[in-house]
């Protein structure tokens, strides 16, 4: 079956502007993951969405960014107003169900964001 | 601050040696280790883990050693093969929480 996509799969966007990434995971999986890999760091958590639990918006780095689940399926993470510094690739994951060692991620291949 | 790292952002091998890849980490909390393959413009794929139980796992060519004193778990790989050529990742967590923290990665490449 398909796997989890990511689009656009490149953006290059100007200072300021505001971008969307989205995400569509394998379908019934229930949990679903953003990350941000920088240039020589890992992957760091932005934010967990399970089922119709409220998420886990812990790892977003400002108020700049958020990120919404519709019907439990496709998610889209926006940036607004960038900064050079959102320049990373973005990953989304997902996962049958919560809890880790339980359910392995699946990862999609990611978004290459670059803010000039 | 950095509860994973991997040290060596680059390693080298032979085809047909035995590749070592190391991962530590400071949160006693964890007792579930991952490690993760990813291949330039692909995302991460699941490739062994290893629960704080047990101090090996072993998959074919790949084996996972945990040793929870020294708070340290290694990646081996024999024989590494050409296509094995990707950066891998560490990633840890506790059992029953959803959050998983990755190391920086290690790119590994394997000379024919």
């Amino acid at each position: 079956g398909a796997g989890v996509s990511q689009s656009p799969s490149n953006k290059v966007t100007e200072k300021g502007k505001d971008v969307e990434l989205r995400c569509d995971p394998i379908s019934g999986h229930t949990a679903l993951y953003w990350y941000r890999q920088s240039l020589g760091q890992g992957l760091e958590f932005l934010i967990y969405f399970q089922g119709n639990s409220a998420p886990d918006k812990s790892g977003l780095p400002s108020d700049r960014f958020s990120a919404e689940r519709t019907g439990g399926s496709v998610s889209t993470l926006t940036i607004q107003r960038t900064q050079q510094e959102d320049s990373a690739v973005y990953l989304c994951a997902s996962s049958l169900g919560p809890g880790t060692g339980a359910y392995e991620q699946y990862f999609g291949p990611g978004t290459r964001l670059t803010v000039t | 601050d950095q509860q994973v790292k991997q040290n060596s952002p680059s390693l080298s091998v032979q085809e047909g040696r035995i590749s070592i890849l190391n991962c530590d980490y400071t949160n006693s909390m964890f007792d579930y280790f991952l490690w993760y393959k990813k291949y330039p413009a692909e995302g991460p794929t699941f490739l062994i883990s290893i629960s704080s139980i047990k101090d090996k796992n072993e998959d074919g060519r790949f084996t996972v050693f945990l040793n929870k004193s020294a708070k340290h778990l290694s990646l081996h790989i024999v024989p590494s093969q050409p296509g094995d050529s990707a950066v891998y990742f560490c990633a840890a967590s506790t059992s029953g929480t959803y959050k998983y923290i990755f190391g920086t990665g290690t790119r590994l490449k394997v000379l024919a």
